[in-house]
């Protein structure tokens, strides 16, 4: 079965303080994994697609990469603005389009 | 370029009742999906919609249900209300096309519906 686990299920993290967000998946064949951000009472917000082992996209102070078994959200120098939930999918060969959710992970940065 | 729209954002309903909601998906967005968000469970899937059919089918009985229209926009309904049916409502848009660049279809998701039954 399909399935997308994250870890930890919350961070605390200082201003300043980098770290690094994993998503291990199971799957099929991957179609493509996406990270999205969602802040509380919002909809997710699109960051990245990933596709292939190997693959790694930037954006601001975010990098996301990709191995055949997990991904991780790098953060680089956080700041309080980017406390969020960061949630991972996966779209499997299989199944079609389905799109299968973690849990997320709830990340507290402080000044 | 707009992005996804729900309507309404907020509701308040009683048990019994029934609900639908509706979700402009973006310009040239042809799948629409619906979740369903709760603190205790996440992002639990529904179902999608790509040209007026329903593609995919999350595990929810059958007083939910939905459908698409010839402009893509969706609506997703809840009969007979229940305590549990309380959460943010989420849709999402994706252009699903025979060009979706390499086969994997981002979705994007709009600000939510959030439905409280009392």
């Amino acid at each position: 079965e399909d399935q997308v686990t994250q870890s930890p299920e919350a961070l605390r993290l200082q201003e300043g303080e980098s770290s690094s967000l994993n998503c291990s998946y199971t799957v099929s064949g991957l179609r493509g994994l996406f990270w999205y951000r969602q802040d509380p009472g919002k909809g997710p917000e699109f960051l990245f697609t990933l596709y292939s082992a190997g693959e790694e996209k930037e954006k601001e102070r975010l990098k996301a990469t990709l191995t055949k078994k997990e991904s991780f959200l790098h953060i680089t120098a956080p700041k309080p603005e980017d406390s969020a939930t960061y949630l991972c999918a996966v779209q499997a060969i299989t199944g079609g389009f389905k799109t299968i959710f973690g849990a997320g992970t709830r990340l507290f940065v402080k000044a | 370029k707009a992005g996804v729209t729900q309507t309404p954002r907020y509701l308040i309903k009683t048990r019994g009742q029934q609900v639908t909601l509706s979700c402009s998906p973006i310009s040239g967005h042809r799948s629409v999906s619906w979740y369903q968000q709760t603190p205790g469970q996440g992002l639990q899937f529904l179902f999608e919609y790509f040209s007026e059919t329903q593609r995919n089918k999350g595990n929810f009985p059958g007083r939910f249900s939905g459908r698409q229209f010839s402009n893509s926009r969706s609506e997703m309904n809840v009969s007979t209300l229940e305590l549990g049916d309380s959460a943010l409502y989420l849709c999402a848009s994706s252009i699903t096309s025979a060009l979706t660049f390499r086969g994997a279809d981002t979705q994007y998701f709009g600000p939510g519906t959030r439905l409280t039954v009392l």
